[in-house]
């Protein structure tokens, strides 16, 4: 069965520090990956998703960066956290296509100070 | 201007009662999917519509795709505690990319 990673489980950092989040997918082969980041209590923002590995595409404009460097491992990063960079932030997989579920991994709670 | 909306916002009602939610777009759609998130989670998928008026159940849910695939309703018979939660709707964008809406909170007392 397939499952999906995610660490650390939360973080504070203050402002001006790096970030460096990882999502590792199991069980599975060649998967699209995405970052959202979710506000307290609302909706998802997509931040970047991934086809392949190297592939790499951007829904925002932003301080945040993604990296692919292996098939199932799909990092997000930033040089210099902002306030504005708190929150909840997700990583999925999906096998592809329209009806095709994603799954979430737990969710990296992230606080800058 | 969100691509989906969701309303209500916020739902809070009594153990027993039934509600219904809904996922409306100005947009066509080949498909729609609704998830439930708890907090401190993701979210996980409930269901997958594709045809227009197609009319899924899962239990006490019902859900329905509209005719015209522009919109969607969750209906929820004799809520219970452990349906609390976020009601997130998403569709599938151009290109490999999914869209949520900014979803509905429900909480159920007992």
């Amino acid at each position: 069965s397939q499952t999906i990673h995610q660490w650390p489980a939360t973080l504070v950092q203050p402002v001006g520090s790096p970030l460096s989040l990882e999502c590792t997918v199991e069980g599975t082969s060649n998967p699209n990956l995405y970052w959202y980041r979710q506000a307290a209590g609302r909706g998802l923002q997509l931040l970047f998703y991934s086809v392949g590995i190297g592939q790499i595409s951007s829904e925002v404009p932003q301080n945040l960066s993604a990296s692919r460097p292996q098939d199932r491992q799909f990092i997000l990063s930033s040089k210099k956290l902002l306030l504005s960079d708190s929150g909840f932030y997700l990583c999925a997989w999906s096998a592809g296509g329209a009806e095709n579920e994603q799954f979430f991994g737990p969710g990296t709670r992230l606080t800058v100070l | 201007t969100q691509l989906l909306e969701q309303s209500p916002q916020f739902l809070s009602i009594q153990e027993g009662e039934n509600l219904t939610v809904y996922c409306n777009s100005s947009s066509v759609f080949s498909s729609l999917q609704w998830y439930r998130q708890e907090p401190g989670e993701g979210p996980v998928l409930l269901v997958t519509v594709v045809t227009g008026g197609e009319v899924k159940k899962l239990k006490r849910l019902t859900f329905q795709f509209g005719d015209a695939r522009k919109d969607s309703s969750l209906h929820i018979t004799a809520a219970q505690p452990g349906d609390t939660g976020l009601y997130l709707c998403a569709v599938y964008n151009y290109g490999q990319n999914f869209v949520f809406g900014p979803g509905t909170r429900l909480s159920v007392l007992p």
